[in-house]
């Protein structure tokens, strides 16, 4: 069975810093997804960023990137340059196998606060 | 492009109503569709998914259903809500590719 650990229930950073959001996993399949979502007050649930198992090079989108460090099972959220509007809720998520498709197992979440 | 509708976007209904929650998404054809829910501070729930016209999967056993009428239609219901019902609920399509789900805006069901 799949597990996704976010031990971190609350950060604070502030504007034009970087934060670091902590991930870590545990599966037993050899190839899995790992995924970031942003979770504003609005309530919906914005894809930030993907990495896969296989995939050499860490993921970056923008001022997003995924620090991936397979033996140890971690799946860090970067973002560099804090803005205001980065202020939300943010999810790992893990690739769950299921029939004909995929489903999405997630973490508890990490709330981020940016502060001016 | 595609887009991911949901509607109502909030409802409050006592306990024992019935319950009827709209998803439809376009610009895309026969996506996996997914029904999630999210309780008050606490991560995502996967309750249904459907891979096809008629065909739904249930994760967690409870008064709700789910249907699948159109290619691109998912609906969540339920014949008596329950005050643990209360969530905000969220419907994603997926690509089946390398499985990232793109989620509509959610509803927000509040039971008294």
């Amino acid at each position: 069975a799949q597990k996704i650990t976010q031990t971190q229930p609350g950060m604070f950073v502030q504007e034009k810093e970087a934060v670091t959001l902590d991930c870590t996993y545990d599966t037993s399949d050899q190839s899995y997804g790992l995924f970031w979502y942003k979770q504003p007050s609005s309530g919906e649930m914005i894809f930030l960023i993907y990495q896969g198992s296989y995939d050499e090079q860490n993921a970056t989108e923008g001022r997003y990137s995924l620090n991936f460090q397979k033996a140890r099972k971690s799946a860090n959220l970067v973002i560099s340059a804090s803005q205001l509007g980065d202020s939300a809720m943010y999810f790992c998520a893990m690739r769950d196998e299921i029939n004909s498709g995929y489903a999405l197992n997630f973490g508890k979440g990490t709330s981020l606060l940016v502060t001016p | 492009s595609q887009t991911i509708h949901q509607w109502p976007a909030t409802l409050v209904q006592p306990v024992g109503s019935p319950l009827s929650l709209e998803c439809t998404v376009e610009g895309t054809s026969n996506p996996n569709l997914y029904w999630y829910r999210q309780a008050a501070g606490r991560g995502l729930q996967l309750l249904f998914y459907s891979v096809g016209i008629g065909q739904i999967s249930s994760e967690v056993p409870q008064n709700l259903s789910a249907s699948r009428p159109q290619d691109r239609q998912f609906i969540l219901s339920s014949k008596k809500l329950l005050l643990s019902d209360s969530g905000f609920y969220l419907c994603a399509w997926s690509v089946l590719i390398s499985g990232e789900q793109f989620f509509g805006p959610g509803t927000r069901l509040t039971v008294l």
